[in-house]
């Protein structure tokens, strides 16, 4: 099956830097979302961004489909930043779709 | 406003016990998904549900696994016969029509087998 792959795997950042988080994908996918899980497990929705470049605030994102991988870019990082990173690429099968997760980037701003 | 409740946010079972998730959408969808996350790992796919059918399921999802739409509204996980292993937070998502399969998660049910 596909392989999702995220790096760095912990980042520790002080308030204020910026990050880039990484994603790389085994083969082809129909589409890439990027989710914040914050420290009460919710899943938030960052970016929906098959290709292309998204942007929203401090966050954006790029995706290059052709050469299997996206970016998130955190500038100006604030300590609620903190959290889990996920991307998630979604795969048609036959009768239906699924994400599949990468094992994610762990986030923690010091203030 | 969140694209789909979860209920209940945390239970506590103890293990052989049958367990009921519930995911009640907004607004009217066609798409669900089950998803859980064993804590400190990856979310991993169990289920996709269309039209009120399932139409595709991981081989996570076996036969001590239903879900169903009981009501036309409600959307539920059944566990029959629950495991230690079974520990995890358990994700409804909702998807969008149209080929713009973007997933939209709940807040999840932590489901905890003692």
């Amino acid at each position: 099956g596909i392989q999702v792959e995220q790096s760095p795997p912990d980042l520790i950042l002080q308030e204020g830097a910026n990050s880039t988080l990484r994603c790389n994908f085994s083969d082809s996918v129909n589409n890439l979302q990027w989710f914040h899980q914050n420290p009460w497990g919710q899943l938030i929705n960052l970016f929906y961004i098959p290709s292309g470049t998204k942007q929203n605030g401090r966050l954006s994102a790029t995706t290059v489909a052709t050469e299997r991988y996206s970016l998130l870019y955190i500038s100006s990082s604030q300590t609620t930043d903190s959290g889990v990173y996920f991307c998630a690429v979604l795969l048609y099968m036959e009768y239906g779709n699924k994400l599949v997760f990468g094992a994610g980037t762990i986030l923690r701003v010091k203030s | 406003e969140p694209e789909v409740t979860q209920t209940p946010s945390h239970q506590v079972t103890q293990m052989g016990q049958e367990v009921i998730l519930r995911c009640v959408p907004i607004s009217n969808h066609l798409y669900f998904y089950w998803y859980r996350q064993i804590l400190g790992q990856k979310v991993e796919f169990l289920v996709s549900f269309y039209n009120n059918e399932i139409s595709e399921k991981s081989e996570i999802f076996d036969d001590q696994f239903s879900v169903e739409r009981p009501d036309g509204s409600n959307f539920t996980l059944k566990i029959r016969s629950t495991k230690l292993e079974d520990s995890a937070m358990y994700f409804c998502a909702r998807g969008t029509s149209g080929g713009h399969y973007e997933q939209y998660f709940g807040p999840g049910t932590r489901l905890t087998v003692t």
